[in-house]
C-alpha cells in the first residue's frame, strides 16, 4: 500500500516568508508525528496528533511553528517568518496505534 | 525528559563479520525501543523494535537486546553484507503514556566487501 507522503519534497524560501509543509499519513493511521532532522543527526521530535487532537507540542522550537490535523488525516506544519536556522529536513511519520512509526520522505526546507 | 546516547558513531567491518551498536537511555519509564536504518538520501526505515517486557528479539540476521536495569539496549547484526551499510538510529519512547520518540545521534556502519 501507499506509504507516508509529504509535499513539497523541496522548498526554498526567503527569510521572513511563511511556509506550509504537508503530510499525508498511511490510510487509517491514528497517530501522526512531525520531526526535524539536521544533517548527520537523528530525527528530533516536534509534535504529534492522535486523530485530530494535538497531544504534545513540546518539541516545537518557538511560537513561529504550528501544526494542525483538522480532519484527523492530512496534517500541515506551518512556519511563520522563516529564519535561516529553520533550514532542515522536516519529516512526518504515522502510526496505526501506540508503537511503530513509519516515516515519510521528508521536505527539505532551505531558507535563504 | 528522555536522553538517548548512542555509540560508536562510526563502525567499519568486513563482509561476514558481526556488528554491534549500543545505546543507553535515561528515563526508567521508557517502554518501547525501535531501531531505524537510514540509507543515504532515504527515509529512516524501522527494522526491529523491542518492548520493555522482553529482553531479546530476533529477526533473521538482526537481534536486539534490552537491559532495563542498566538502561541500555543493543542492536546486533550477524553475517554483515554490503547492503547493510547505512546509518542506524536507536530510539526510546518517553514514559508516562507519551508517544514521543527520542533518537540517538546515529551510527554509520560501513561493510567492506
Amino acid at each position: 500500500g501507499a506509504g507516508v507522503s509529504q509535499s513539497p519534497r523541496y522548498k526554498v524560501t526567503k527569510r521572513g516568508q511563511d511556509v506550509a509543509l504537508r503530510c499525508d499519513p498511511i490510510s487509517g493511521h491514528v497517530s501522526l508525528y512531525w520531526y526535524r532532522q539536521a544533517l548527520g543527526q537523528g530525527p528530533e521530535f516536534l509534535t504529534y496528533f492522535n486523530y485530530e487532537a494535538q497531544q504534545d507540542k513540546s518539541g516545537l522550537p518557538n511560537d513561529r511553528f504550528s501544526a494542525e490535523r483538522p480532519e484527523g488525516s492530512i496534517s500541515t506544519l506551518t512556519i511563520q517568518r522563516t529564519e535561516q536556522r529553520d533550514s532542515a529536513m522536516y519529516r512526518c511519520a504515522s502510526s496505526p496505534g501506540y508503537n511503530e512509526q513509519f516515516f515519510g520522505p521528508g521536505t527539505r526546507l532551505t531558507v535563504l | 525528559g528522555e536522553n538517548v546516547e548512542q555509540h560508536p558513531s562510526t563502525l567499519s567491518v568486513q563482509e561476514g563479520d558481526s556488528a554491534v551498536i549500543k545505546c543507553t537511555y535515561s528515563d526508567s519509564a521508557s517502554n518501547y525501543f525501535p531501531w531505524y536504518k537510514q540509507e543515504l538520501g532515504k527515509r529512516p526505515q524501522l527494522i526491529i523494535d523491542i518492548r520493555s517486557n522482553v529482553g531479546e528479539k530476533k529477526d533473521q540476521r538482526i537481534a536486539v537486546t534490552l537491559n532495563k536495569t542498566a538502561k541500555h539496549f543493543s542492536l546486533h547484526i550477524t553475517e554483515t553484507q554490503p547492503e547493510d551499510s547505512a546509518v542506524y538510529f536507536c530510539a526510546a519512547r518517553e514514559g508516562g503514556g507519551s508517544e514521543k520518540l527520542v533518537f540517538g545521534k546515529g551510527m554509520k556502519l560501513t561493510v567492506n566487501p
